[in-house]
């Protein structure tokens, strides 16, 4: 059974440091990876996207890691902002359907001043 | 509009009552998908259209949930003899194709609560 494991369930940092998210799944065949920013009340916002030749992509103050291999990903979130206060759900997809993917239950993150 | 659309925001019903969530998605986008989520987890997929027809519902818990998506567009999850344990946001999401790398587009989301 294809699975996406998420930890920490939760996390409460100070404002201005880094913190890194972690991923692990058990989907195959692997198609891609994606890391999703979910505000409270609010609809999944999509923050990077990985195939399996990609390493690292980033998207501002947030950077992917990807280990095909030992099925890993990472989130590392720099210099953090309140603003970045959220749950945070890793996506695999194994087949050609982007929508039918396996979803993460998600970190939630606070950022605290 | 610009986005994904989702109404109403907020349903209240009591069990066994009949329920429809609409979706309206970005212009153009020819594929939509239903997911369900429940506190605290991932969104659960449901149900996915291509164009018209629903090209993979193998995620609807039972025969109470149906959606349909008559005109390609708009989109309307029902739910017959709700029960408390449907409680959950509805997300919907709409993706340009239906490929491996296309992006979704999501909802806000209907959170519906069976009294």
């Amino acid at each position: 059974k294809n699975q996406v494991e998420q930890s920490p369930q939760s996390l409460i940092i100070l404002e201005g440091k880094n913190c890194t998210l972690q991923c692990n799944y058990t989907v195959s065949p692997f198609s891609n990876l994606r890391w999703y920013k979910q505000d409270t009340g609010r609809g999944p916002v999509s923050l990077t996207i990985m195939t399996f030749s990609e390493n690292t992509k980033s998207n501002g103050r947030y950077t992917a890691t990807l280990d095909a291999d030992t099925k890993q990903s990472s989130l590392h979130i720099t210099a953090s902002q309140l603003s970045d206060s959220a749950s945070y759900i890793c996506v695999v997809s194994a087949g050609t359907n982007a929508g039918k993917s396996t979803f993460g239950d998600g970190t939630t993150l606070t950022v605290k001043p | 509009g610009a986005g994904v659309s989702q109404t109403p925001s907020n349903k209240v019903t009591e069990k066994g009552k009949y329920v429809e969530l609409r979706c309206d998605p970005i212009s153009g986008h020819t594929a939509l998908y239903w997911y369900r989520q429940s506190l605290g987890q991932g969104p659960e997929f449901l149900i996915y259209f291509q164009g018209t027809g629903a090209a993979d519902d193998s995620g609807l818990p039972n025969d109470r949930f149906f959606a349909v998506r008559p005109e390609g567009s708009v989109s309307t999850l029902k739910i017959q003899r709700t029960e408390r344990g449907d409680s959950a946001v509805y997300l919907c999401a709409s993706s340009l194709s239906s490929g491996r790398t296309g992006e979704l587009f999501f909802g806000e989301g209907s959170r519906l609560t069976v009294l």
